[in-house]
């Protein structure tokens, strides 16, 4: 079967670096996104990942290991504003996005 | 301003009634999808759709239905079938890719549906 795992919940200091990762299993393999959503919002993007390796986006970078099925995102410099849930979602076979119930990220002062 | 709409953001309804979610997107993108979240879980796919006049089911169909009459429209109803409709509801697009595939997934702000 198909399957995503993530921490549920994690917690950082303001301007501090935090890892949240991601392992998963899915029926064939054509890139995995990471998108952040607020509470009561939608999510939006992030990242996109179909090789190895890190992709760097500002305070953001992703990194992918096809061979592990693992990800994970890294957030630098930690604001207040990042505080919400990071969903992994690696897209199947059938270009089918696959959701973990994400990890939510409290970030404290 | 390109994007997707959902209306309204908030809706009440009494248990056994039909109800329809509005879905526009103004991207011309040709994927749309309708997810439901609850919470502590992932967004479960409802039904999606690639191309006019077609959509298929997705993970937890039963009690829902679809029409893609239009590229720009993919209304989503909530059937009286349905047994625990209660949710946030995620409307997305997306574009197909270079390769066949398909790129990122775009969403609307939401509607949050409950019935008493």
């Amino acid at each position: 079967g198909q399957n995503i795992d993530q921490p549920t919940e994690m917690t950082a200091t303001e301007g501090a670096i935090v890892q949240i990762n991601c392992t998963y299993q899915t029926s064939g393999f054509n890139g995995l996104f990471w998108y952040q959503q607020h509470a009561g919002e939608a999510p939006t993007f992030l990242s996109y990942n179909v090789l190895d390796g890190l992709e760097e986006k500002g305070r953001f970078s992703s990194f992918l290991s096809r061979s592990k099925g693992y990800s994970y995102l890294l957030l630098k410099e930690l604001q207040m504003k990042d505080s919400a849930s990071y969903l992994c979602a690696p897209m199947d076979s059938n270009y089918q996005l696959i959701w973990g119930a994400g990890t939510k990220l409290i970030i404290k002062p | 301003d390109g994007g997707i709409t959902q209306s309204p953001k908030y809706l009440f309804r009494k248990e056994g009634q039909n109800v329809t979610l509005s879905c526009e997107q103004n991207l011309n993108h040709d994927a749309m999808y309708w997810y439901r979240q609850d919470p502590g879980q992932g967004l479960r796919l409802i039904y999606y759709s690639q191309i006019v006049n077609d959509f298929q089911k997705g993970d937890i169909a039963e009690g829902y239905s679809v029409s893609r009459e239009k590229k720009e429209s993919f209304p989503l109803t909530v059937t009286s079938a349905q047994k625990n409709p209660t949710a946030f509801y995620l409307c997305a697009s997306s574009i197909e890719g270079a390769g066949g595939g398909y790129n990122e997934q775009f969403f609307g702000p939401g509607t949050r549906l409950t019935v008493l």
